[in-house]
């Protein structure tokens, strides 16, 4: 089991709905990331949090809104999606953003499809 | 054998053989490299990691290497098992400016294990 939990697992939601993606870590760590996967290719990342504070926004429209309430939640606000909007969202920690040496850790992702 | 083209390049081996997964990196100034494993419907699951003043790097059952003069790193399996078969992700940590860095991922390997 991942140490990263996102929930919920699965959305199918319409246009014109809002959501909200969740992810919650409790190893103690400082940085959270947003990451967006279409199958087939590899991550991309979305936002990054560094000690609660948006530290990369990777030109993300904003019909995606982030949000970090504290150092152990992470939120992705949804509203008015496109269909090409539907893929894996993955939520990461890290200890640290500002030092080179840390790995990420993921969650198993919330699979999005946009009607 | 090994093929690269419009899909996820993938390597079919057999049970038992050892696996080689190779990856190009973009940035000379990265100094910290990643090797991720995602199956299907998780998150990707970290394996082994390299700093740049390292060239090999051993875990259980894994090796990487990673040769700097070409920007190369690769990842070697022993004795691949059928739970080996996933997606596998090179990674390399990038300074995006001041003291912060970010993740950014290769194209992935599809490997394939025969039983």
């Amino acid at each position: 089991d991942t140490e990263v939990t996102q929930t919920p697992k699965h959305l199918v939601m319409g246009m014109t709905n809002k959501k909200s993606l969740k992810c919650e870590q409790h190893m103690g760590h400082r940085a959270m990331y947003w990451y967006k996967q279409k199958a087939k290719k590899p991550p991309e990342l979305m936002f990054v949090y560094s000690y609660e504070k948006l530290s990369i926004n990777e030109s993300v429209p904003s019909r995606f809104s982030p949000e970090c309430p504290n150092s152990s939640l992470l939120n992705l606000h949804l509203h008015a999606l496109q269909p090409e909007d539907s893929a894996l969202y993955l939520c990461a920690s890290s200890q640290e953003q500002v030092y080179s040496n840390q790995p990420q850790h993921f969650g198993d992702g919330t699979r999005l499809s946009i009607l | 054998g090994e093929s690269v083209g419009l899909h996820l390049p993938t390597l079919s081996v057999q049970e038992g053989d050892n696996s080689i997964i190779n990856c190009a990196y973009s940035n000379s100034a990265s100094d910290y490299f990643i090797w991720y494993k995602q199956e299907s419907g998780k998150g990707p699951q970290f394996i082994i990691d390299i700093r740049s003043n390292m060239d090999k790097r051993q875990g259980q059952r894994v090796t990487v290497l990673l040769n700097k003069t070409v920007k190369h790193l690769s990842l070697q399996i022993a004795a691949t098992q059928p739970g080996d078969s996933a997606v596998y992700f090179c990674a390399e940590n990038i300074n995006s400016g001041g003291s912060n860095y970010k993740l950014t991922f290769g194209k992935g390997t599809l490997l394939t294990v025969n039983p």
